[in-house]
């Protein structure tokens, strides 16, 4: 099975600031990366697929970089509503999802 | 739009068997296009993929995770799918979720999501 790290697990920020998340893959998993956002006793939200493809309604300052195994997903300027923990997930074989990271308010 | 309601909350025995169903409005569900998948998040974890079906032709991919205990299923009459899993163990109880995406397409994220369904297993 292919296995997703990210990092950090969790972070401190403020409104305003730029955020990165970074997530690595066990092998190559070419641009078969998706990201989403989840709130505490929700469901994930879809915001980035196919690595860089901004899902419909998802706000600009949302962005994914990378290919092969290493993956960035970035929040331009922090908003409140983006205090969450973001999750990456491999499609290129079955479907297995990175640890998580929190975004904690600083 | 496409929606996904799932079944309520389940308290079963270690053993037992749980059925969760999902239902779709705004999508027919005889489409060839899309699989619904079954993912799951114990308290305080990440996300697990159990497996899914194209809800055209029903066919099935599961977990190796859960090869033996997992079935997947659709009543197109009903518009739903069903996940039954078997031989329940305490390290089951988790929150449920459907969810679709484009079937065989590995540039597609799962779009559309249940609101979730919590088994809990409890002696």
């Amino acid at each position: 099975d292919i296995q997703m790290t990210q990092s950090p697990s969790s972070l401190s920020a403020s409104v305003g600031d730029r955020v990165t998340i970074t997530c690595r893959a066990s092998q190559s998993i070419s641009s078969h990366l998706n990201w989403y956002q989840q709130k505490p006793g929700k469901a994930p939200k879809l915001l980035i697929y196919a690595a860089s493809r901004m899902q419909g309604g998802v706000p600009s300052r949302f962005s994914g970089s990378g290919s092969g195994t290493d993956f960035t997903l970035t929040i331009s300027s922090l908003q409140p509503e983006d205090f969450a923990i973001y999750f990456c997930q491999q499609s290129n074989s079955t479907w297995t999802f990175g640890q998580g990271t929190k975004v904690e308010v600083k | 739009q496409v929606q996904f309601v799932q079944s309520g909350a389940e308290v079963k025995k270690p053993g037992a068997s749980v059925r969760v169903s999902c239902k779709a409005s705004g999508y027919i569900l005889t489409t060839y296009t899309y699989a619904i998948h079954w993912v799951r998040q114990a308290p305080g974890q990440s996300l697990e993929w159990m497996g899914g079906i194209n809800t055209g032709n029903a066919n099935t991919k599961y977990s190796q995770n859960f090869q033996d205990r997992v079935a997947i299923t659709r009543d197109t009459s009903a518009s739903t799918v069903y996940m039954d899993l078997s031989s329940l163990r305490f390290e089951d109880t988790a929150v449920y979720y459907c969810a679709r995406a484009i079937d065989g397409y590995s540039y597609s994220g799962m779009d559309v999501w249940g609101q979730g369904t919590t088994v809990t297993v409890s002696s």
